[in-house]
């Protein structure tokens, strides 16, 4: 079946770059996602890319995909304090009756000052 | 916006008690989905379902059953709940042939 990994950790200085990596199996995936979750919080969309797409720039967040060797990852820069949070990304799986996300573990990023 | 409310924030209950959690969307989205959230294992799906009365199982839907008899609400039960049926869940939306789902802010059950 689908696996979808992430690291679990990851701690940057405000100001600094933060890259979350992803590794993903299902090479029919269609669209892979990014999403974030504040504490006590739902998942909210950051954003996603199209499986023919190399990459996906949107203002901070800049979202690179490696279809070959099935590595997303999200790159943000000059990372603020607010970025804190749970990151997970997703890829999609068609059933035939509805789309399916497969989601990976969450990688939780901090940020110091 | 696209708004998912869930009819709880937090919810403790016994051992053995069935329990229901309610979602809720305004805007008309075909399909709609629950996970459980589980540190360290991401997001788990339990059940989806593409229309009303219309039900398929995820990765992990032993212990839950759901229902949908209107296309806004879509109901998660326990039937009996258990210590291992706490987390944290999570319901979410979308349209028919968009993959991108939208998630209510959760409900954390405790089963004590």
């Amino acid at each position: 079946g689908e696996d979808v990994e992430q690291s679990l950790f990851l701690s940057v200085r405000e100001g600094d770059s933060s890259v979350i990596n992803c590794t993903y199996t299902d090479s029919s995936s269609t669209y892979l996602y990014w999403y974030k979750q504040e504490p006590g919080a739902g998942l909210q969309l950051l954003t996603y890319i199209f499986s023919n797409m190399d990459m996906k720039q949107d203002q901070r967040l800049t979202v690179l995909l490696n279809k070959k060797d099935k590595h997303l990852s999200l790159r943000i820069a000059d990372t603020q304090t607010g970025d804190s949070a749970i990151y997970f990304c997703a890829e999609s799986t068609d059933t035939g009756t509805a789309s399916k996300l497969t989601f990976g573990t969450g990688t939780r990023l901090q940020v110091t000052l | 916006d696209v708004k998912v409310t869930q009819s709880s924030r937090y919810l403790v209950k016994r051992t053995g008690e069935k329990v229901f959690l309610e979602c809720v969307q305004d805007m008309d989205h075909e399909n709609m989905f629950w996970y459980r959230q589980d540190p360290g294992l991401g997001l788990r799906l339990i059940y989806f379902s593409y229309d009303v009365k219309m039900k398929e199982k995820g990765d992990i839907p032993e212990g839950y059953s759901v229902s949908r008899e209107k296309k806004e609400r879509f109901s998660l039960i326990l039937e009996s709940a258990s210590t291992n049926q706490t987390s944290m869940y999570l319901c979410a939306s979308t349209r028919t042939n968009r993959n991108e789902q939208y998630f209510g802010p959760g409900t954390r059950l405790t089963v004590t």
